[in-house]
């Protein structure tokens, strides 16, 4: 059974840093894996998608890669905005069904 | 485009009362999905459709959840008789293909639902 983990829970950042988020999955046949920013009391929205045979993609500020074999992704997150704050949720795809696993997300806060 | 649209947007109600959460997803889009989300668990996917047929149930908890799909445009998500462990939010997503390789979901701003 597939499992998604997302450390750390919570970050609390000054502005204008660099951060990176991490998740980790316990399957590594994989179809693809999602970022998705949430913010309180809104849906969700995508981020960045990144199909098992790539290893990155860049929108913007952000950049996300994938590690399959070691089960593992991070979302790099350049010059951090107050306006960043929101949790951030991996999801990963099983199959080719569009079915997705979540992790619980990180929490982030950017300090201005 | 208007976007995933849910109604209600947040339901408040009484244990065992019959609860109905609506959804209407992104026009030509194919495969819809219903989720959701506690502090406990985090965000789970209870059933999800593919050109109106539902494919996997298999995170629908319990016999008390019901979904149906009637047409490309609109779905039910019901609960009945409603317990007080149902209260989360509620998210519906649809995305533009079905089967092949996954495409981007696209979230409603889900139902909020209370159960007292």
């Amino acid at each position: 059974k597939q499992e998604v983990t997302q450390i750390p829970a919570a970050l609390s950042v000054p502005e204008g840093e660099n951060l990176v988020l991490n998740c980790s999955f316990t399957d590594s046949a994989i179809y693809n894996l999602q970022w998705f920013r949430q913010d309180p009391g809104k849906g969700l929205t995508s981020l960045l998608l990144i199909q098992s045979s790539q290893r990155e993609q860049t929108s913007g500020r952000l950049n996300a890669s994938l590690d399959k074999s070691s089960g593992r992704s991070t979302l790099y997150i350049a010059a951090s905005q107050p306006g960043d704050s929101a949790t951030y949720l991996c999801a990963v795809g099983s199959g080719n069904t569009g079915k997705l696993i979540f992790g619980q997300g990180t929490t982030l806060q950017v300090k201005p | 485009d208007a976007g995933v649209i849910q109604s209600p947007r947040h339901e408040v109600t009484e244990m065992g009362q019959e609860v109905t959460l609506r959804c209407k997803p992104i026009s030509g889009h194919n495969s819809l999905f219903w989720y959701r989300q506690t502090m406990m668990r985090g965000l789970e996917l209870l059933i999800y459709f593919n050109n109106n047929v539902p494919i996997d149930d298999s995170g629908m908890p319990e016999d008390r959840f019901s979904a149906k799909m009637p047409n490309a445009s609109f779905s039910t998500l019901k609960i009945q008789p409603s317990e007080p462990r149902d209260s989360a939010v509620y998210f519906c997503a649809s995305s533009l293909r079905a089967g092949g390789p996954v495409d981007t979901q696209y979230f409603g701003p889900g139902t909020r639902l209370t159960v007292l």
